[in-house]
């Protein structure tokens, strides 16, 4: 079993939708979580950080659920812009970062 | 600001050419690491650092050298090119307190004929 585990998709939703993403982990000692997004041929970019408390940014809603050891996140009004690759990304020490494969998103006009 | 800085964005290499990575960031954070993305698996980590002079494994080290001189730089340098190696290979960069962020350089597309 992976230790990070994504939905690999696509998502394909029209404009304006909202979508959700779910991620779940299986080492208990990770201590910090992140959704990252990454377009096609590029880095990874920080999207934003997961607290316990759940955490809102704009359109973008994360929420951390310990006990089911999992992550979510959520898009509220898709834009084309939007269209992208979501990685979930579980920290537990130093530099060990666990990445999953990605979540596709794609946004119809 | 540049952030994290990678060179060259695209290598062909052929199989048994060595040869080197660069790396810098510009906002002194102590923490630095490599990772190569492949289809269909996660970012996996090559090397780290924690500070100049301060380098150690990370999930996938073999074939690979690091040595960190300098806050700034972290190369990466590959010994003997294996076609295995074809990917594409990240920096990253994070500061030692705070909430454990990384941040990435623009990628080396990697080809080993």
């Amino acid at each position: 079993r992976k230790e990070v585990e994504q939905d690999p998709g696509p998502f394909n939703v029209p404009e304006g939708a909202t979508v959700a993403f779910n991620c779940t982990y299986s080492n208990s000692a990770s201590q910090s979580f992140f959704w990252y997004r990454q377009d096609c041929r590029k880095e990874p970019k920080l999207l934003m950080s997961v607290y316990s408390s759940g955490n809102e940014d704009g359109r973008f809603t994360a929420q951390l659920n310990r006990a089911s050891q999992y992550i979510s996140l959520l898009i509220r009004d898709s834009k084309l812009s939007d269209s992208a690759t979501y990685l979930c990304v579980g920290f537990s020490g130093t530099y060990k970062y666990i990445f999953g494969t990605g979540t596709r998103l794609k946004v119809l006009a | 600001n540049a952030g994290v800085t990678q060179t060259p964005k695209f290598q062909v290499l052929k199989t048994g050419q060595s040869m080197t990575l660069q790396c810098a960031q510009d906002m002194n954070h102590e923490y630095m690491s490599w990772y190569r993305q492949d289809p269909g698996m996660g970012l996996r980590l090559i090397h780290y650092s924690v500070g100049a002079g301060i380098t150690d494994q990370g999930e996938v080290p073999n074939g690979y050298n690091v040595s960190r001189s300098t806050t700034e730089d972290f190369p990466l340098r590959l010994l003997s090119a294996a076609p295995s190696q074809t990917s594409v290979y990240f920096c990253a960069s994070r500061s030692s307190g705070g909430a454990y962020e990384q941040y990435f350089g623009p990628g080396t597309r990697l080809t080993v004929t």
